[in-house]
C-alpha cells in the first residue's frame, strides 16, 4: 500500500513561473487536502476536497489553485509562483468522518 | 474559530525523563482532538487521539486527556527515548469536519 504519493520532493522555481504539486492516494479516501508547513507557524490548511468534483478553500488559498476529478488524485497549482509560496508543503488524507489524516512525506518548494 | 496553542520549543530532555509538551485550544462544539508526530524528514503521522472528553488517548508510551473544563490535551510520557526526537503538534477538529487546525509544533530532542 502505497498510502499518500507527493511529487515532485524538492522544486526550484523563478517568480511567476507556473507548477503543479501532484497527490495521489491509494485508499480510496473521500477527502483530500493541502497544508503549507512554515517555521513558527505550524500547518495551514490551503485548500480542500470532500469528494470528486467538491472542492474548497482552507485558511490560506490565495495564489493556489485545485481540481479533484478522480478520488484518487488532488493537484495543487501555483499559477505564477512568488517568494511567499517558498514553503513545505504536505497532501492529507482521510476516509470520510475518520478525523484521522494520513499525510504525503511532503514537497519543498523554493521561490527565488 | 477555532485555534491551538502549544507551548514553545524546542525542548531538550535527557534519556529516561519524563515529558510534558502543554496543548491549549479554543473551539465550539466539542471537536475532537490529536497528536501528531513529525519524524526528521518526514510527514506527519497520527500519535493519538481523543474524540470527547476524559476520554485518554494513548501510544507508544505517551497519553493525553481530553480536559473540556480546562480546554486542555496536554502530552505526557513517563520516561523518554533518543527516537522520540521529533515534532509534535496538537490539533483539533470539528466532528464531523475533517479539516484539523494545528498549533505550531513543538520540537522535542533527546539527549543520550
Amino acid at each position: 500500500n502505497a498510502g499518500v504519493t507527493q511529487t515532485p520532493k524538492f522544486q526550484v522555481l523563478k517568480t511567476g513561473q507556473s507548477m503543479t504539486l501532484q497527490c495521489a492516494q491509494d485508499m480510496n479516501h473521500e477527502y483530500m487536502s493541502w497544508y503549507r508547513q512554515d517555521p513558527g507557524m505550524g500547518l495551514r490548511l490551503i485548500h480542500y476536497s470532500v469528494g470528486a468534483g467538491i472542492t474548497d478553500q482552507g485558511e490560506v488559498p490565495n495564489g493556489y489553485n485545485v481540481s479533484r476529478s478522480t478520488t484518487e488524485d488532488f493537484p495543487l497549482r501555483l499559477l505564477s509562483a512568488a517568494p511567499s509560496q517558498t514553503s513545505v508543503y504536505f497532501c492529507a488524507s482521510s476516509p470520510p468522518g475518520a478525523n484521522v489524516l494520513t499525510f504525503g512525506a511532503g514537497s519543498r518548494l523554493t521561490v527565488l | 474559530g477555532n485555534s491551538v496553542t502549544q507551548m514553545e520549543g524546542p525542548v531538550t530532555l535527557s534519556e529516561e525523563a519524563f515529558l510534558t509538551i502543554n496543548c491549549t485550544y479554543t473551539a465550539t462544539g466539542y471537536p475532537s482532538l490529536f497528536w501528531y508526530v513529525q519524524y526528521p524528514g518526514e510527514g506527519l503521522q497520527l500519535l493519538l487521539k481523543a474524540t470527547k472528553a476524559d476520554d485518554k488517548g494513548s501510544n507508544k508510551g505517551f497519553e493525553a486527556t481530553y480536559r473540556k473544563e480546562t480546554t486542555s490535551f496536554h502530552l505526557e510520557k513517563g520516561s523518554v527515548q533518543v527516537s522520540d526526537s521529533a515534532v509534535y503538534f496538537c490539533a483539533l477538529s470539528d466532528v464531523p469536519n475533517e479539516k484539523l487546525t494545528f498549533g505550531t509544533g513543538t520540537r522535542l530532542t533527546i539527549i543520550p
